[in-house]
């Protein structure tokens, strides 16, 4: 099975500021898909960003980017101008590119600060 | 955006029960869907990946006589959690795969309460 790796448990970041979370992950693929996910109180999983291993540009959707280091194996998320609501869970995701296999990280809880 | 359908959203059952919850792509087609458990702020655990018309693909340490995974159509896939106990108390989240891509999306979750 593949390990995806959350080192930061717990995060906190001013409102307006900028945080970065980090995922690694260990693969013997070479082709596979990223993903962060959100899940709030509700738990309902949100998708906030993708990226296919293949594309070099790092995927970016509006306040959310991610830096992609495939060498390194790093696939981290950056939050840009922080907003209450972005407080949640946040969770990074890797899938075979055959899409026999999804893995979770463990997590890193995301407090927004007014 | 695509939608997937979990029902039902919470159940309560008593000890030696079968509960089934069913997980249903509204939407678009499913080959795959995924089958997850998670406990209080802890991470989803893959249980098994459910592949339509074929058997279902369990993960270590998940007993397959006790979740039954059925994915008889591209659009549902249902988890049957069989003769539960209250261990098995927990959020059951599914989540399925747009055909050809790396598109995924999730159901609402199911809390189940075994008594």
């Amino acid at each position: 099975a593949q390990t995806v790796t959350q080192s930061q448990p717990e995060m906190s970041v001013q409102e307006a500021e900028t945080v970065t979370l980090s995922c690694t992950y260990d693969t013997s693929e070479n082709n596979y898909y990223l993903f962060w996910y959100k899940q709030p109180p509700s738990r309902q999983m949100i998708l906030v960003i993708r990226q296919e291993a293949y594309k070099q540009q790092n995927a970016t959707e509006n306040r959310f980017s991610v830096n992609f280091q495939k060498a390194a194996k790093s696939f981290s998320l950056k939050i840009s101008d922080s907003q209450l609501g972005d407080t949640a869970m946040y969770f990074c995701a890797f899938m075979e590119h055959t899409g026999n296999q999804f893995y979770f990280g463990t997590g890193t809880s995301l407090t927004v600060i007014p | 955006g695509a939608v997937v359908s979990q029902h039902p959203s919470w159940v309560i059952c008593k000890s030696g029960t079968s509960v089934k919850i069913e997980c249903r792509s509204l939407d678009f087609q499913a080959t795959t869907m995924f089958w997850y458990r998670q406990f209080p702020k802890q991470s989803l655990m893959l249980m098994a990946t459910s592949n339509e018309g074929s058997k279902a693909t369990y993960e270590q340490g998940v007993e397959k006589d006790k979740f039954l995974i059925n994915h008889a159509s591209l659009t549902l896939s249902t988890l049957t959690v069989t003769s539960a106990h209250p261990e098995d108390s927990s959020f059951y989240i599914c989540s399925a795969r747009v055909v050809g891509t790396g598109e995924l999306f999730f159901g609402e979750g199911s809390r189940l309460t075994v008594l």
